[in-house]
């Protein structure tokens, strides 16, 4: 059973446009919620994380938006860049599980010039 | 500045051939992870390793086993392989086994088993 839903599969935008990434859990036990970028033939690589007690984190271009009633979360790109073109993961994980990471299915991204 | 290295980066096995994939951290990580990634499937936890001398099972441990051989080895074995083995393998650390901490990856080993 997936726990931790994610969508699209894939995404095409251009350049400077806002890509959105969606996921969605269900465990309302998770409490920490990262998004991680892999570039083909590399590991995936931390992004942006955000625990449950806030709505919004900024880094950067990188906002997440997390809406606790609902149990989802987003990935915002701001003036997306054909740099940006990976696969993007969210996940979740709960203190209780120590450092146990779920994963969503993943999001490849193509930001065209 | 080497972080987690995975060994081999390819392979490639007949069914029922056995093998051991080999991780090492160089960044005093307590905690080491193993995943296989598949398409449309993200990432799955296999085995991890919450510190030296111990080790659980994740989500998909069937026809696999692990050894934490010291604080900077994770080692995945496979006793027989199965075509439905093949998969990119990740190998991961993080400091302490607190969910807010950071996992650094390795960059994968490709496995096809014919």
């Amino acid at each position: 059973q997936q726990q931790v839903k994610q969508s699209p599969q894939s995404l095409i935008v251009q350049k400077g446009g806002i890509p959105i990434i969606n996921c969605a859990y269900e465990n309302t036990a998770f409490d920490y919620f990262p998004w991680y970028q892999q570039f083909p033939g590399k590991g995936p690589a931390l992004l942006i994380a955000i625990r449950p007690d806030v709505s919004e984190k900024k880094e950067g271009r990188f906002t997440i938006s997390f809406n606790k009633s609902a149990k989802q979360f987003s990935l915002h790109i701001m003036d997306s860049q054909p740099g940006d073109s990976a696969t993007y993961f969210c996940a979740a994980s709960k203190e209780t599980s120590g450092s146990r990471l779920t994963f969503g299915e993943g999001t490849q991204l193509t930001v065209n010039p | 500045n080497a972080g987690v290295t995975q060994t081999p980066k390819f392979q490639v096995l007949k069914t029922g051939q056995s093998m051991t994939l080999q991780c090492a951290q160089d960044m005093n990580h307590n905690s080491m992870y193993w995943y296989r990634q598949d398409p449309g499937m993200g990432l799955r936890l296999i085995y991890y390793s919450a510190s030296e001398g111990t080790t659980d099972k994740g989500e998909v441990p069937n026809g696999y086993n692990v050894s934490r051989l010291n604080k900077r080895e994770f080692s995945l074995r496979l006793e027989s392989a199965a075509p439905s083995q093949t998969s990119v393998y990740f190998c991961a650390s993080s400091s302490r086994g607190f969910s807010n901490q950071p996992q650094h990856f390795g960059d994968g080993t490709r496995l096809s088993i014919l």
